[in-house]
């Protein structure tokens, strides 16, 4: 069975400061692993996914994210964190075949702020 | 391109009502999928269609919740009756491809 550990519920960092957010999943086969964002009273909105290909993932809004095998993790990072960027943040894991294709698995999530 | 669609944003119940969620997908969208957020937690898969037909409903608690797809386009999700523990946020995606799940606002269901 597929899951998704996020690590820190809550990350702190200053503007202009380096972001990391700590991902690591388990799963049985190849896994596809994304990363979302939720603004307040929003719905989800893809950052980035990972399925097999390149394992440097490059996501919108400056996000980046690697995808290590041997440390089951997927990082989210980003050089220089800006206020908008305050909001919470989802690592999940998809299964990738059968009719479920595309099911997402979710971290309990971890919430940014950025300090001025 | 419009969104998802939910409404309503927002409703507050007494336990043991029953509630409706209504969601639109994205046009020509054919998977649709129904989640639970509750609130500390990330989104719960509860029912998962491909057009009108069922593909994975395996955590939907089938004896209060209840949801349908008509015509594979628009879709209900629907609680009968609602608990306590019901509290939490309703999200519906929709896809056109497996990896690319797009979110709607979500409805805010509140249990008293």
């Amino acid at each position: 069975a597929q899951s998704v550990t996020q690590l820190g519920s809550h990350v702190s960092v200053s503007e202009g400061a380096l972001v990391l957010l700590r991902c690591n999943y388990s799963s049985s086969v190849p896994p596809y692993l994304f990363w979302y964002v939720q603004y307040p009273n929003q719905g989800l909105q893809l950052l980035l996914k990972y399925t097999s290909a390149a394992t440097l993932v490059k996501g919108i809004n400056g996000f980046e994210a690697e995808f290590k095998k041997s440390e089951t993790s997927f990082h989210l990072t980003k050089p220089s964190a800006h206020m908008s960027d305050a909001a919470e943040y989802f690592c999940a894991v998809s299964v990738g075949y059968g009719g479920s294709q595309g099911n997402l698995i979710f971290g309990k999530g971890t919430k940014l702020s950025v300090k001025p | 391109e419009a969104g998802v669609a939910q409404s309503p944003r927002y409703k507050i119940i007494e336990k043991r009502q029953s509630v409706a969620f209504w969601c639109n997908p994205i046009s020509g969208h054919a998977t649709l999928y129904w989640y639970q957020q509750i609130l500390g937690q990330g989104p719960k898969l509860l029912i998962q269609f491909q057009n009108n037909g069922v593909v994975d409903d395996s955590q939907l608690p089938k004896d209060r919740f209840s949801a349908e797809r008509l015509k594979g386009v628009d879709s209900t999700l629907k609680i009968q009756p609602a608990k306590l523990e019901d509290s939490a946020v309703y999200l519906c995606a929709s896809s056109l491809f497996a990896f690319e799940q797009y979110f709607g606002p979500g409805t805010r269901l509140t249990v008293t």
